[in-house]
């Protein structure tokens, strides 16, 4: 099986401007989850998708959404970005089922300029 | 509180030794997940093991074990026989059923040669 992929991988932008960030999950799992990381905060999850509908939500400004597609791919949205936005975003995915089974993908790294 | 502690920001062992990670977690629910990630330079987080909170005996997997004391409620991890390439940031995680993952902050591992 494919592993979980993320594009694009590496992503510079403005201050200001809006970001979209895509996963794609391993085939079968129905369950997409986002972390944030950055060297101050370490791993921060921002929001889990399961079915095409928010599970879980983390301590993130409303700045940060998220969707998940029929088909399970998820995209994640930042707008009106800040400086401090700049982090590695990775994506993770589970059949959603099982409580140990998590596999991430490579991350997007954001750069906020 | 905390959920997930990891007291040891950077760690260092010499080749083939065997070294122990600490993490100690918070929770009141009696049904959740321990888990310890590796993440090389190349960012992407690689699952290593997993100890359910009903699990009797401790986890292995080939290299690493997991040593699991519910009361003291902590999930060390151990990797014996230490190699150049498990130089990596190390993460230990805790999921409550239902729940999102949380990591601690990580411990940095060198090894020397």
């Amino acid at each position: 099986k494919a592993g979980v992929t993320q594009t694009p991988r590496y992503l510079i932008k403005t201050r200001g401007q809006q970001v979209t960030l895509s996963c794609s999950p391993i085939s079968g799992h129905r369950s997409v989850s986002w972390y944030q990381q950055t060297p101050g905060q370490g791993l921060q999850f921002l929001f889990e998708y399961f079915s095409e509908t928010q599970r879980n939500k983390g301590n993130f400004p409303g700045r940060f959404s998220g969707r998940q597609f029929s088909n399970s791919r998820s995209e994640m949205n930042v707008s009106t970005l800040e400086l401090g936005d700049s982090a590695l975003y990775l994506c993770a995915s589970s059949d959603g089922t099982k409580i140990y089974e998590q596999y991430f993908g490579p991350g997007t790294r954001l750069t906020v300029t | 509180a905390q959920k997930i502690t990891q007291t040891q920001p950077g760690m260092f062992v010499q080749e083939k030794e065997a070294v122990t990670l600490d993490c100690t977690y918070d929770t009141s629910d009696p049904s959740y997940g321990l888990f310890w990630y590796k993440q090389p330079s190349s960012g992407e987080m690689i699952f290593l093991i997993y100890q359910g909170s009903y699990d009797q005996q401790n986890a292995t997997e080939g290299r690493y074990s997991l040593n699991f004391q519910k009361a003291r409620k902590s999930a060390n991890l151990v990797i014996s026989a230490s190699q150049l390439g498990d130089s990596a940031m190390y993460f230990c995680a805790m999921r409550e059923i239902g729940n999102q993952f949380y990591f601690g902050t990580g411990t940095s591992l060198t090894v020397i040669p």
